[in-house]
């Protein structure tokens, strides 16, 4: 198992420039999430799965649009990007219903900036 | 989700016992302790989780009060690869929500 994937690693985008931040799981995980981190903060949720078609925001989902069309994947859109979404982004997934034995498995994170 | 307080920073000698508090004064009765830690600028890793029962694994062990409004993460023998940002989180995650809030941790240093 590959566990979670997150391409791409690094990210460099212009002012106003799109992009999809990819993000699989190959652990037919339900509940999938985005996270967005700071320097020196901690983790902030962007959007949420808890399943196929099922989609939810987060504490900070201005900006970034998601969609789940299958339990693998789960893409976080920037539409517009802006300087302020300069940030380390985490994807993370888990199994559904009571809580995992194992809790939220994260990917490696993208380092995305914004110039 | 209730909330969580913890102390922004901690030193533990290696080889010494690590005791992380958190203190989670609002938790409803079913919402569930969960404890991350992240490493340097790694994703966030699972570490333990408990509703009313200490609980103990290969990484760690959970004290929960018997009011449950507090909780001690123990890493039994500190190691200085267990320097990390430890996040303790009260969440509801057993019902459809599936989310979990993260605040802002306590800093381990461990040191030799």
């Amino acid at each position: 198992n590959a566990g979670v994937t997150q391409t791409p690693k690094f990210q460099v985008l212009k002012t106003g420039q799109s992009m999809t931040l990819q993000c699989a799981q190959d652990m037919n995980h339900e509940y999938m999430s985005w996270y967005r981190q700071d320097p020196g903060m901690g983790l902030r949720l962007i959007h949420y799965s808890v399943g196929a078609g099922i989609t939810d925001q987060g504490e900070v989902p201005n900006g970034y649009n998601v969609s789940r069309s299958t339990t693998e994947d789960f893409p976080l859109r920037l539409e517009l990007a802006a300087p302020s979404q300069t940030s380390v982004y985490f994807c993370a997934s888990s199994y559904s219903g009571q809580p995992a034995n194992y809790g939220y498995t994260f990917g490696s994170g993208t380092r995305l900036t914004v110039v | 989700d209730a909330k969580t307080t913890q102390p922004p920073s901690m030193d533990c000698a290696e080889g010494r016992a690590a005791n992380l508090p958190c203190n989670h004064s609002t938790i409803s009765g079913n919402e569930y302790v969960y404890w991350y830690r992240q490493i340097h600028s790694q994703g966030p890793q699972y570490i333990i989780h408990g509703l009313k029962n200490n609980e103990t694994n290969e990484m760690a062990s959970l004290i929960i009060t018997e009011d449950r409004k507090s909780s001690t993460l123990i890493l039994p023998h500190a190691t200085l690869r267990d320097t990390a940002v430890y996040y303790c989180i009260v969440s509801r995650f057993s019902s459809n929500t599936g989310k979990l809030i993260f605040g802002q941790g306590t800093t381990l240093q461990v040191k030799p």
